[in-house]
């Protein structure tokens, strides 16, 4: 089955700063990645998807995030932080499930910080 | 988010007794999900839609039911609620387009049972 594995519950990063996110997926088939953002008592808004058509996928905001099937990875990054990214960030893999159906799996998320 | 609402926002609940969600939709989508989220868990699915009448479980469905006599509506249901299902819930939307482009979230109801 797959499943994504976020590492780091928290990241604390300067305003400024890189922004690195970690997402690694187990996937027995090619897989659709997304990023998905959440701010405080808000829905999920996507940041981002990889659907097979590029490896290096830009998103909303500056975010960016590149696939690496090698190393079963699909890591968020932005080169400078602002005080608006603080929130909390998902990684999510889909899978097809029955009648062309298919499901959203997310990681356990990562909350952003960032210092001023 | 444009094109679904879920109600109510805020629920508070006694330990036993029922509840119900609503996510309603006016984008016509065939497929609708329900999700809830808790800390250290992300998001995790309960159940599924895709079509009316038609719904399978989730991983996380035990004590809940769904129902999808429409498809604009898709309704929740806390057979006999407790504090365990403490939790925001989230519901979701997709079309029948490839590539999965199309999951649209709603602002999530945030149910406490007491």
């Amino acid at each position: 089955a797959q499943s994504v594995t976020q590492l780091g519950s928290h990241v604390s990063v300067s305003e400024g700063a890189l922004v690195l996110l970690r997402c690694n997926y187990s996937s027995s088939v090619p897989p659709y990645l997304f990023w998905y953002v959440q701010y405080p008592n808000q829905g999920l808004q996507l940041l981002l998807k990889y659907t097979s058509a590029a490896t290096l996928v830009k998103g909303i905001n500056g975010f960016e995030a590149e696939f690496k099937k090698s190393e079963t990875s699909f890591h968020l990054t932005k080169p400078s932080a602002h005080m608006s990214d603080a929130a909390e960030y998902f990684c999510a893999v889909s899978y097809a499930l029955n009648f062309g159906n298919e499901k959203l799996t997310f990681g356990t998320g990562t909350r952003l910080t960032i210092i001023p | 988010d444009a094109g679904i609402t879920q109600s109510p926002r805020h629920k508070v609940t006694e330990t036993g007794t029922p509840v119900t969600l609503r996510c309603h939709q006016t984008e016509n989508h065939r497929y609708m999900y329900w999700y809830r989220q808790d800390p250290g868990h992300g998001l995790r699915l309960i159940h599924y839609s895709y079509g009316v009448k038609d719904t399978d479980k989730g991983e996380v469905s035990d004590g809940y039911s769904v129902s999808r006599s429409k498809t604009e509506d898709f309704l929740l249901t806390l057979e006999s609620a407790t504090s365990s299902q403490t939790s925001v819930y989230f519901c979701a939307i997709r079309g029948s387009g490839g590539d999965s482009n199309g999951y649209t979230f709603g602002s999530g109801t945030r149910l406490t049972v007491v």
